[in-house]
């Protein structure tokens, strides 16, 4: 089976920094996405981990200790437009062949003026 | 690329009807996989498709979904008879085979009422 398990809703003031944790429990592991998703659109792409450490892509980085089962995506100079749903997902190698991703309920991060 | 494109954008349609969802991947995308997105179970797999075999339908509800993807560049996703708790938004998302992240078309909201 597979849990990945995301903070709800977080709060954050424009020109700040965030983070959203997300831990996860899956059988196999084969990296770890992150989303972004605007209300009424639909989730992009934003960061992939599959190994230990942290990637950086302009003002978002994403970071994985597989050990802990546990990522986290790190928002930096928060703009009013980040305000959306983060999601966070894990590809399970459950079998020959597969490769869909497995979703958590994602965080809905608001920023604040 | 116009990208992953569905139709229609939305749905209202009576319990009891047949509602059918239609999906166009990106070209040379040889992964489909149909999502389905609700506020109390977030993204979940319904279907997925490597180069128009369905791969794993563990996630289809019930006998009332079925999935069809006839040649590469057209995949439907048929609920008959629809029910007010299949009321949701659906995703449709392609990915190539080399590349590890999907992308989402824009769903269609279906509402049954």
């Amino acid at each position: 089976g597979q849990n990945i398990d995301q903070p709800t809703e977080m709060t954050a003031t424009e020109g700040a920094i965030v983070q959203i944790n997300c831990t996860y429990q899956t059988s196999g592991f084969n990296g770890l996405f992150w989303y972004q998703q605007h209300a009424g659109e639909a989730p992009t792409f934003l960061s992939y981990n599959v190994l230990d450490g942290l990637e950086e892509k302009g003002r978002f980085s994403s970071f994985l200790s597989r050990s802990k089962g546990y990522s986290y995506l790190l928002l930096k100079e928060l703009q009013m437009k980040d305000s959306a749903s983060y999601l966070c997902a894990v590809r399970d190698p459950a079998g020959a062949g597969s490769y869909q991703l497995t979703f958590g309920k994602g965080t809905k991060l608001s920023v604040i003026p | 690329d116009a990208g992953v494109i569905q139709s229609p954008r939305h749905e209202v349609t009576e319990m009891g009807q047949e509602v059918t969802l239609r999906c166009k991947p990106i070209s040379g995308h040889d992964y489909l996989f149909w999502y389905r997105q609700t506020m109390m179970r977030g993204l979940e797999l319904l279907i997925y498709f490597n180069n128009n075999v369905p791969i794993d339908d563990s996630g289809m509800p019930e006998d009332r979904f079925s999935a069809k993807m006839p040649n590469a560049s057209f995949s439907t996703l048929k609920i008959q008879p629809s029910e007010p708790r299949d009321s949701a938004v659906y995703f449709c998302a392609s990915s190539p085979q080399a590349s590890y992240g999907y992308t989402f078309g824009s769903g269609t909201r279906l509402t049954v009422v």
